[in-house]
Formats: C-alpha cells, sequence, structure tokens
C-alpha cells in the first residue's frame, strides 16, 4: 500500500463549480500535511498547509482528519486558473515529505 | 534569493552513460531532497540530506544511483550506466529547520534513450 493515496482524477468541472479532494495516509504518526500544486510541466508550489483544526485561504479550505487518516481539499467558485494537478503532500519525521501522485482538475469554460 | 537552482533542465543521454544532475539549494537551508517524477509512479522521494549528510537514502532504486553533497550549497545525483527506464524528470527541493514548505527546483528532465 502506498503512504500517500489520492484519486488521479481527472476531476473536470464547469467554472464556478466547488470541488473537493480526498487523499488518505498509511502512518499514523505522520506530524505535518500540505497541499501543494503543480501547473503541467512545472515543478510542484505549496498551496497551503493543513491544520488540525482546518484552515481556509480565500476560496480553498483544508481539513484533517487525523482518526481517519485523511485530507481533505476543497476548491469553491472553481476559476480557469485553478487547473492543475493537487499533490498531497504527508511528513513521515519531521522533515521526509511523501507526495502523493496527484489529482489533475481541469476546469471548463 | 533565486530559489533552488537545478542543472541542466534537459538532458539526453544513450543507455549506458553516466549523467550527473547538480543542484544548488537555497542559501540557509539544510534539508536538500532529490525526487524523481514519472506518469506512473508519481513524485518519489529518492534521499535527503541534512547538513550536508545523507539522512535515508531508502528510495534510491538501485547501486547504479549515487548522491552526494560535499558542501552546504550543492549536491548531485549521479546516475552510471544509465537506463532507458530512469527517464523521468529529477527534482530537488531543500528547506530550513523551523520551515515548513519545501523550495523546488524546476527540475531536470532526463531522456536516455
Amino acid at each position: 500500500r502506498k503512504e500517500v493515496e489520492q484519486d488521479p482524477g481527472p476531476f473536470n468541472v464547469p467554472e464556478g463549480a466547488t470541488v473537493a479532494f480526498n487523499c488518505t495516509y498509511s502512518n499514523s504518526a505522520s506530524q505535518s500535511f500540505f497541499w501543494y500544486r503543480q501547473d503541467c510541466r512545472k515543478e510542484p508550489k505549496l498551496l497551503m498547509s493543513v491544520y488540525s483544526s482546518g484552515n481556509e485561504d480565500g476560496r480553498f479550505t483544508a481539513q484533517l482528519n487525523r482518526a481517519s487518516q485523511y485530507i481533505s481539499l476543497l476548491i469553491r467558485d472553481s476559476k480557469l486558473s485553478d487547473s492543475a494537478t493537487y499533490l498531497c503532500v504527508v511528513t513521515s519525521g519531521t522533515y521526509k515529505y511523501i507526495f502523493g501522485t496527484g489529482t489533475r482538475l481541469k476546469v471548463l469554460a | 534569493d533565486a530559489g533552488v537552482i537545478q542543472s541542466p533542465r534537459h538532458e539526453v543521454t544513450e543507455m549506458g552513460q553516466e549523467v550527473t544532475l547538480r543542484c544548488k539549494p537555497i542559501s540557509g537551508h539544510d534539508y536538500l531532497f532529490w525526487y524523481r517524477q514519472t506518469m506512473m509512479r508519481g513524485l518519489e522521494l529518492l534521499i535527503y540530506f541534512n547538513n550536508n549528510v545523507p539522512i535515508d537514502d531508502s528510495g534510491m532504486p538501485e547501486d547504479r544511483f549515487s548522491a552526494k553533497m560535499p558542501n552546504a550549497s550543492f549536491s548531485t545525483l549521479k546516475i552510471q550506466p544509465s537506463e532507458p527506464r530512469d527517464s523521468a524528470v529529477y527534482f530537488c527541493a531543500s528547506t530550513g529547520t523551523g520551515n515548513t514548505e519545501a523550495f523546488f527546483g524546476q527540475g531536470t528532465r532526463l531522456t536516455v534513450v
């Protein structure tokens, strides 16, 4: 079983839609959680950290469920510019960043 | 800051040749990571260093792969001999103690023919 698992998608949604991605992780001792965004043929970049209490950044909301070992990302009012691959990241130990394979999102006009 | 700098950006080589990928982390960062990304396997952690010392190399696929970090501002990933299945994008990333974000270089796209 992979340490971090994501639905690869693609998720094709119309502009303005709300879309949610989930990610599960296998190591219950994982300490930190993140969502990264990767555009086609570019490097991954941090989208947001995920905190136990849940956190929001504009149209983006991230949540962590430690009991069930999953992380979610909700995008409201999708924009064309949100089209990208979203990578779930979990740390094993403090600084060992383990990436999921990513979920592709395409926002359609 | 210039960010994480990788070279070359693209490399095409013949099977059996030695390939060396280079990385300069962000100044002041004490963690450096090498990742490999393919469509099938996603972004795999190969090895990471802390203060120039390899901490975990469990992701290095086999003995053909080696990585070094001779000083705080430079690291190499070497493949010898290279094989077509090594074709991938190789990313280097760095972060500092107390930081949460890992910053990535633009990657090296390796093609072994």
